[in-house]
């Protein structure tokens, strides 16, 4: 079954501490993104990869960082520079970025400040 | 400055009824226009897309009209039931070529929420 797997589905974070969430998807896309969901509003994109080490910095990169190392894997980690960091961060694949291919969306992963 | 502006935030309809819900947007090198639908707790899915070389087009119950002067798009649920109840996003992105080389990405409006009663 191909698709994009996120972990943990539920994340907490305490004061100052990093955390890094998991994205893997089996589709064989060579682009990749992370976007934040916050209540009543739309999907905003946090960082961007069109091909294995490389990434792009969206609309609201700032205290987090990504890594593409491998094909399959764009994983997030929430650094302690973002002070709001609550918010259900959903990861995203799509054949190539080139043209205007259709995102497939993970589950999501819901990350509570503790 | 958002870019696709959405309406309404929420609605709710019964069974058999057409919730109708409308995106404006400002850019006009936006070229491609899909919809999501996203169940509580779940990754949006793409519904349906559009780009501006045609006013209609339709998948199932799932109808989106566009008016490339107006600058504007809405989705139409045709015969709605209780399982479309569920937050729908419609975006916009240009063409990557247009926008400078690499430089793509889908702007989202902020949602509505749909609930359609048995």
């Amino acid at each position: 079954d191909g698709g994009i797997t996120q972990s943990p589905k539920y994340l907490f974070r305490k004061e100052g501490q990093n955390v890094t969430l998991s994205c893997e998807q089996n589709l064989n896309h060579d682009a990749m993104y992370w976007y934040r969901q916050d209540p009543g509003q739309g999907l905003r994109l946090i960082y961007y990869s069109q091909i294995v080490n490389d990434f792009q910095k969206g609309d609201i990169a700032e205290g987090y960082s990504v890594s593409r190392e491998k094909k399959e894997s764009f994983p997030l980690t929430v650094t302690s520079a973002q002070k709001n960091p609550t918010a259900f961060y959903l990861c995203a694949s799509s054949r190539t970025i080139v043209r205007q291919e259709t995102q497939y969306f993970g589950p999501g992963t819901r990350l509570l400040v503790l | 400055q958002q870019q696709v502006k959405q309406s309404p935030q929420s609605l709710i309809v019964q069974k058999g009824g057409i919730p109708i819900i409308n995106c404006a947007y400002e850019n006009t090198a936006f070229d491609y226009f899909p919809w999501y639908q996203q169940f509580p707790g779940k990754g949006p899915a793409l519904l349906i897309a559009i780009r501006p070389d045609v006013s209609e087009k339709k998948e199932g119950r799932f109808t989106i009209s566009f008016n490339k002067s107006a600058k504007q798009f809405s989705l139409h649920i045709m015969d709605s039931q209780p399982g479309d109840s569920a937050t729908y996003f419609c975006a916009a992105s240009t063409d990557p070529y247009h926008s400078g080389g690499s430089n793509y990405k889908l702007t989202f409006g902020k949602g509505t929420l749909l609930t359609v009663n048995p």
